[in-house]
């Protein structure tokens, strides 16, 4: 089974400009994280998508960053303009349906994207 | 809001002997409680959760975490550390559904597990 891919792997950028992040989850995933891990902390999410539709965004910067994932498969991150306090590893992950009660489905995390912003 | 507590930036152990990376957690009624690793360049690897049941949770590797609630402590444990098994480590805990909320999942801030042969 493939796991969940991502790209690019390294994207260096300079504040002030933009960039796009590409996730492509497992197959049958329905749903797919997006979180930001800076250097020496865990990851942090930033949105939530169940198929093609937001479950929580609460700690998206909005007015900098956005995510879609319109066919509910593959997901955009975008970043624009880009902070220097925005360089960090961008993780994505996916998993089974969303299940809030009686269980939990395991979530599989691609190998993320790291972020310079000189 | 949920939070976790590794208060251990670093561990270093001996190949060979046993190794406890300890957690806590604080979270309203009760907790969903994980353990996942990190491998240099990699995203995290799953190993191991505590939904309810048995206390000691056995998981991937030979790894355990044993819960606490009394003292809220998700301590992740193993028998006989490998070299291998030098890698960061994330506890994570999510509250179990009671009809409102987001239900993510909140993870510590990392714990460096270095093996030494």
């Amino acid at each position: 089974e493939a796991g969940v891919a991502q790209s690019p792997r390294y994207k260096i950028i300079e504040k002030r400009q933009s960039v796009a992040f590409w996730c492509n989850p497992i197959s049958g995933h329905a749903t797919l994280y997006w979180y930001q891990q800076i250097l020496g902390q865990g990851p942090k999410l930033l949105i939530q998508f169940q198929n093609n539709g937001v479950v929580d965004d609460s700690q998206l910067p909005k007015d900098r960053f956005s995510a879609e994932r319109l066919k509910g498969v593959d997901s955009t991150l975008k970043i624009q303009p880009a902070k220097l306090e925005d360089s960090a590893v961008y993780l994505c992950a996916s998993s089974l349906v969303l299940r809030l009660a009686g269980g939990y489905n395991e979530q599989f995390f691609g190998p993320g994207t790291r972020l310079t912003v000189l | 809001a949920q939070s976790v507590a590794q208060p251990e930036d670093q561990v270093n152990v001996a190949e060979g002997n046993p190794l406890t990376v300890k957690c806590t957690y604080s979270v309203s009624g009760n907790p969903y409680l994980f353990w996942y690793v990190q491998y240099p360049n990699r995203g995290l690897q799953f190993l191991l959760k505590y939904i309810t049941g048995d206390n000691l949770v056995k998981g991937s590797y030979g790894f355990e975490a044993e819960f606490n609630k009394s003292q809220t402590s998700f301590h992740l444990k193993k028998p006989s550390a490998l070299v291998s098994d030098s890698a960061l480590y994330f506890c994570a805990v999510r509250p179990l559904y009671s009809g409102a909320g987001s239900y993510q999942l909140t993870f510590g801030k990392g714990t460096k597990l270095s093996v030494i042969p």
